[in-house]
């Protein structure tokens, strides 16, 4: 089972660009790598999904290296409202090959 | 929100009670889960559903059964609750998109067991 390693938290500011990393050493060939935003009191929601290279959309990036054991979300501009807990995750369409780790709580201040 | 309930919301019970949390979700997706969430930790895997009657264990499915009779509903059970059950309950459904699946959560139901 492919295992995430992530920081448990940052800190930046409003209007910055952030960055977390997130390692997963041992990631399948048939794996998929997800993030997820967390706010207090609410369900984990989807943000972005990429297998190879880079993802892009309209909230985030996901930059995924050749040998794909790390990943890099890429939060443009944040703000406030971004300050939330953010998973890695690795796994395929099977729940019991997904494991959710703690997460990184990302705090943005003024 | 992928169409997705929990009840209830919040909930209030007694240690050695039997408890029962809802799941209901209006768009026929197949694989359904329950995972719970305790402060300062992730979100752990208690069961999952991949079609009706078709259920599996997760990481701590210990003191938990689950029941899913029709596509729409998933039931998890706490047959008789203890205080280390307290948490907040979160279920799941996942979706295929662009070749992966993709999991969406429902509100969460908070449970305190005294």
């Amino acid at each position: 089972l492919a295992k995430t390693t992530q920081p448990i938290s940052m800190d930046s500011y409003e209007g910055q660009e952030v960055n977390i990393t997130c390692s997963h050493n041992n990631i399948a060939t048939n794996d998929y790598i997800t993030w997820y935003q967390q706010f207090p009191s609410q369900g984990p929601r989807f943000i972005i999904q990429g297998y190879k290279t880079k993802v892009t959309n309209e909230v985030a990036s996901l930059f995924i290296p050749a040998d794909r054991k790390s990943s890099t979300l890429s939060l443009p501009r944040v703000s406030l409202s971004d300050t939330a807990v953010y998973y890695c995750l690795v796994g395929q369409s099977s729940a019991s090959k997904i494991i959710f780790g703690s997460g990184t709580r990302l705090s943005i201040r003024p | 929100d992928a169409g997705i309930t929990q009840s209830p919301r919040h909930k209030v019970t007694e240690t050695g009670t039997p408890v029962t949390l809802r799941c209901h979700q209006t768009e026929n997706h197949r694989y359904m889960y329950w995972y719970r969430q305790d402060p300062g930790h992730g979100l752990r895997l208690i069961h999952y559903s991949y079609g009706v009657k078709d259920t599996d264990k997760g990481e701590v499915s210990d003191g938990y059964s689950v029941s899913r009779s029709k596509t729409e509903d998933f039931l998890l059970t706490l047959e008789s609750a203890t205080s280390s059950q307290t948490s907040v309950y979160f279920c799941a459904i996942s979706e295929s998109r662009d070749g992966a699946e993709t999991q969406y959560f429902g509100p969460g139901t908070r449970l305190l067991v005294l």
